[in-house]
């Protein structure tokens, strides 16, 4: 029953370095999420995706990319780490957004990053 | 001004005490408004979820909603050391895109 899993928990990166921060769920949830939370800001919307091979830009993209071959993966990619994107990172997953039932995100644990 | 609005405490309060958490919104069009709940170092989890206006029980905890204030709360009723945590209210209109308030973070005392 693992839910929304996240690699590495921590992780510190000098400016310009590159990394990959991975997200997997065993759910078979259609649509993925990468947030960032910042202190007093909530969770920021970075990328989505509503299936494998389909991914979309939210509302903080610049610096990121994301990429998801399979349903179950859903990797957030950062190639010139800049101190700005210190942050905590989380993913999340849902079963289908559009749908008026309950359908909540479920959320990984994060990955608390540190750029220095 | 941001979509939504969250005072981010903290709140110390007793155990026992009723305690009561409010965010307000700007955003006529949101639907669907969730409650999670966050322990430090900890993804959040999902609380309570209401559609619409109304008021929705789940145990000790209460969500409101007020949609013509633009304004949701929620009640929990016998607090406990255990509900210490960091609360996030969040909405979203009839898309998937979710807003989420910058949490509440609630301490209660033994």
């Amino acid at each position: 029953n693992a839910g929304v899993t996240q690699t590495p928990k921590f992780r510190i990166l000098k400016i310009g370095q590159s990394m990959t921060l991975q997200c997997t769920q065993d759910m078979n949830h259609n649509y993925m999420y990468w947030y960032r939370q910042d202190p007093g800001m909530g969770l920021k919307l970075i990328y989505y995706s509503v299936g494998a091979g389909i991914t979309d830009k939210g509302e903080v993209p610049n610096g990121y990319n994301v990429s998801r071959s399979t349903t179950e993966d859903f990797p957030l990619r950062l190639e010139l780490a800049a101190p700005s994107q210190t942050s905590v990172y989380f993913c999340a997953s849902s079963p289908d957004a559009l749908d008026h039932s309950n359908q909540p995100q479920h959320f990984g644990d994060g990955t608390r990053l540190s750029i220095l | 001004q941001k979509e939504v609005e969250q005072d981010p405490g903290p709140l110390s309060v007793p155990e026992g005490a009723i305690v009561s958490l409010n965010c307000t919104y700007s955003n006529s069009a949101f639907q669907y408004f969730m409650w999670y709940r966050q322990y430090s170092r900890k993804g959040p989890e999902l609380l309570m979820y209401t559609y619409s206006s109304g008021n929705k029980e789940d145990g000790r905890f209460t969500a409101q909603v007020d949609k013509s204030s633009k304004y949701i709360s929620l009640f929990i009723r016998d607090s406990q050391p255990s509900d210490s945590a960091t609360y996030l209210c969040a909405m979203r209109t009839g898309g998937f895109k979710t807003i989420f308030g910058a949490g509440t973070r609630l301490f209660v005392k033994a």
